[in-house]
């Protein structure tokens, strides 16, 4: 089954630590996003990769990290610099540029700092 | 200052009612995409429209660009139909940036 595969599904983390979520896709799409959700606010981008080995910020790229070594790959790292990390983080992917195809969704993960 | 705006936040229907989920916008687009998202979290493509209408089954996305307007309609509701509806769009000549709305928190009781 092609699809977009999220792991963990719920993480805790302690304050000051880096934590790492996971992306993988096998639907062989250049570009994949990361989107942060918290309530009552619509998906904000927080990184998005149109091609391996390169990747753009968002809008709210601030106290996070990616990388793109894999095609199938787009692990995001929330670091110790972002201030208020507890929020529900999606992952997408779509074939082509934003403006031109339907994204792709994977489950979720639900990050709590504790 | 929000350039999509949704309405309503959120909206109870009887199972069987038709249901209209309205989407404004303020910037220039190339399309428009409504998402479902259910109560678990995972987000679905229902649709991705620049013109006209779409059908797919008992839903119904239209889109008017000179009005910055779509509607999302639904049929013969069904309680499987609860969910959040988002409403997308990536606007023209502004690089990868996707506006996204609040949602529509639909629930629909048996």
């Amino acid at each position: 089954d092609g699809g977009i595969t999220q792991s963990p599904k719920y993480l805790f983390r302690k304050e000051g630590q880096n934590v790492t979520l996971s992306c993988e896709q096998n639907l062989n799409h250049d570009a994949m996003y990361w989107y942060r959700q918290d309530p009552g606010q619509g998906l904000r981008l927080i990184y998005y990769s149109q091609i391996v080995n390169d990747f753009q910020k968002g809008d709210i790229a601030e106290g996070y990290s990616v990388s793109r070594e894999k095609k199938e790959s787009f692990p995001l790292t929330v670091t110790s610099a972002q201030k208020n990390p507890t929020a529900f983080y999606l992952c997408a992917s779509s074939r082509a540029g934003i403006r031109t195809d339907t994204q792709y969704f994977g489950p979720g993960t639900r990050l709590t700092v504790l | 200052k929000n350039e999509v705006e949704q309405s309503p936040q959120n909206l109870t229907a009887q199972e069987g009612e038709f249901i209209t989920i309205n989407c404004s916008y303020s910037v220039g687009i190339s399309a428009l995409h409504w998402l479902q998202q259910h109560p678990g979290g995972g987000i679905v493509s229902l649709f991705m429209l620049s013109s006209g209408k779409k059908k797919h089954g008992r839903l119904i996305a239209t889109i008017n660009i000179q009005e910055k307007h779509s509607s999302l309609h639904i049929t013969a509701s069904h309680p499987r139909d609860s969910a959040v509806y988002i409403c997308a769009v990536p606007p023209r000549g502004t690089g990868n940036q996707f506006y996204f709305g609040t949602g529509t928190s639909l629930t629909v009781i048996p």
